[in-house]
């Protein structure tokens, strides 16, 4: 089963540029997070969609960060424009959500990540 | 909101020692504690978690106990070895009616098993 899907993996842009990350969940996963890791430390959750809805993206700066999950499956995550302070790790996870009979609805399995540059 | 102190940032041992990573966190609600193994330029990875209906949770050679007056959990991994080395994570959150919540992370602690 292919884990969680992005890309790029590494993206170098010029401060004041746009720049869009993707993200394919696990097949199934309806709840998929976008998170935030600087250097050194844990991930910050920056959005998180239950199917094609945002319920909760109050970390989001939504004055230059945008996402959308049109179908309920893959994500794009948007910046615009950059900031130097915008370098970072973008990490796209997902999990099942509301299930039952046993299954671990809490884990969240995480994609490999794109390193952002901002120059 | 939840806060989660992670200690120590680093450390250090030998091959085949075992390693203790420990948390602290601060929202009495929080009912669920992963914790995450992240290698060099990968996403991190779950590798074991506990909620807080038990005490101890026992995986091969990693074991996590969580004491929830005191409000901290542990890592334990036993006759650690070179490829344990990476950094590791522990997180808390509040799960209810079969939703998730955000899982709020420590700052990571860097585990270097020193052959």
């Amino acid at each position: 089963e292919a884990g969680v899907v992005q890309s790029p993996r590494y993206k170098i842009i010029e401060k004041k540029q746009p720049v869009a990350f993707w993200c394919n969940p696990i097949s199934g996963h309806n709840t998929l997070y976008w998170y935030l890791q600087n250097l050194g430390q844990g991930p910050e959750l920056l959005i998180r969609y239950e199917n094609e809805e945002a319920v909760d993206d109050s970390q989001l700066p939504k004055d230059r960060f945008s996402a959308e999950r049109l179908k309920g499956v893959d994500s794009t995550l948007k910046i615009q424009p950059a900031e130097l302070g915008d370098s970072a790790v973008y990490l796209c996870a997902s999990s099942l959500g509301r299930v039952s009979g046993g299954v671990s609805y809490n884990e969240q399995f995480f994609g490999p990540g794109t390193r952002l540059t901002v120059l | 909101g939840e806060n989660v102190e992670q200690h120590p940032s680093t450390l250090s041992v030998q091959e085949g020692d075992s390693a203790v990573i420990k948390c602290t966190y601060s929202d009495s609600a929080s009912n669920y504690f992963p914790w995450y193994k992240q290698e060099l330029g990968k996403g991190p990875q779950l590798i074991i978690d506990i909620r807080s209906n038990v005490g101890e949770k026992k995986d091969q050679r990693i074991a996590v106990t969580l004491n929830k007056t005191a409000k901290h959990f542990s890592l334990h991994i036993t006759e650690t070895q070179p490829e344990d080395s990476a950094v590791y994570f522990c997180a808390a959150s509040m799960v209810a009616g079969g939703s998730n919540y955000k899982l709020t992370f420590g700052k990571g602690t860097l585990l270097t098993v020193n052959p």
